[in-house]
């Protein structure tokens, strides 16, 4: 089954304990993102992936890190979280940057 | 950078009756315009996209049209119905990786 994978998928930590939060995909996409969503913001692009070894900014990436080392995965870390960094977050991919996206489940992550 | 503004943030309806939400962008360069659902508690999904070159595009009870010149784009859903309640988002994107989403439209189909 094609799907998008992310874990975990809620997760509730305290400020400035490191963590990752992974995503696969079992596609072959080239392309995959990360967004977070919060109340009446929308979808907010983090971090997207053209390609292995290829990965650009979003609109919010700040306190944010992420990599592509392999076609399936796309992790995206937190080195240091604060609460603001409160939210849902949805990992994407697809074929291309212009092909439909498919989105994980999503992981809810609360920083106290 | 891109900003996408999506109207209005709420509609409610009489099912049957049709939907519309409308977006604008604002970068001129954005060829990619897709349009997810999201029901309570999902992933949003894409319904329907359309890309620069076309003006309108249909699928059943769902379309899209798109005016460059002007620069927005609009999501019409006919004879709703109350499975059509979600939120609905609009984005664009240059179709070079960055993607911009609208803030969402709650749409409630009543009974």
């Amino acid at each position: 089954e094609a799907q998008v994978t992310q874990n975990p998928r809620y997760l509730i930590t305290v400020t400035g304990k490191k963590l990752t939060v992974t995503c696969s995909q079992n596609m072959n996409h080239e392309y995959m993102s990360w967004y977070r969503q919060d109340p009446g913001l929308g979808l907010r692009q983090i971090y997207y992936s053209m390609n292995v070894e290829v990965t650009d900014k979003g609109d919010v990436p700040e306190g944010y890190k992420v990599s592509r080392k392999e076609k399936r995965n796309f992790p995206l870390i937190l080195e240091s979280p604060s609460p603001n960094q409160t939210s849902l977050y949805f990992c994407a991919s697809s074929l291309g940057a212009k092909n439909i996206q498919y989105f994980g489940a999503g992981t809810r992550l609360s920083v106290l | 950078g891109e900003n996408v503004e999506q109207h209005p943030s709420t509609l409610s309806v009489q099912e049957g009756d049709s939907a519309v939400i409308k977006c604008t962008y604002s970068d001129s360069a954005s060829n990619y315009f897709p349009w997810y659902k999201q029901e309570l508690g999902k992933r949003p999904q894409l319904i329907i996209d359309i890309r620069s070159n076309v003006g309108e595009k249909k699928d059943q009870r769902i379309a899209v049209t798109l005016n460059k010149t002007a620069k927005h784009f609009s999501l019409h859903i006919t004879e709703t119905q109350p499975e059509d309640s979600a939120v609905y988002f609009c984005a664009a994107s240059r179709g070079a990786g960055k993607s911009t989403f609208g803030d969402g439209t709650t749409l409630t189909v009543k009974p």
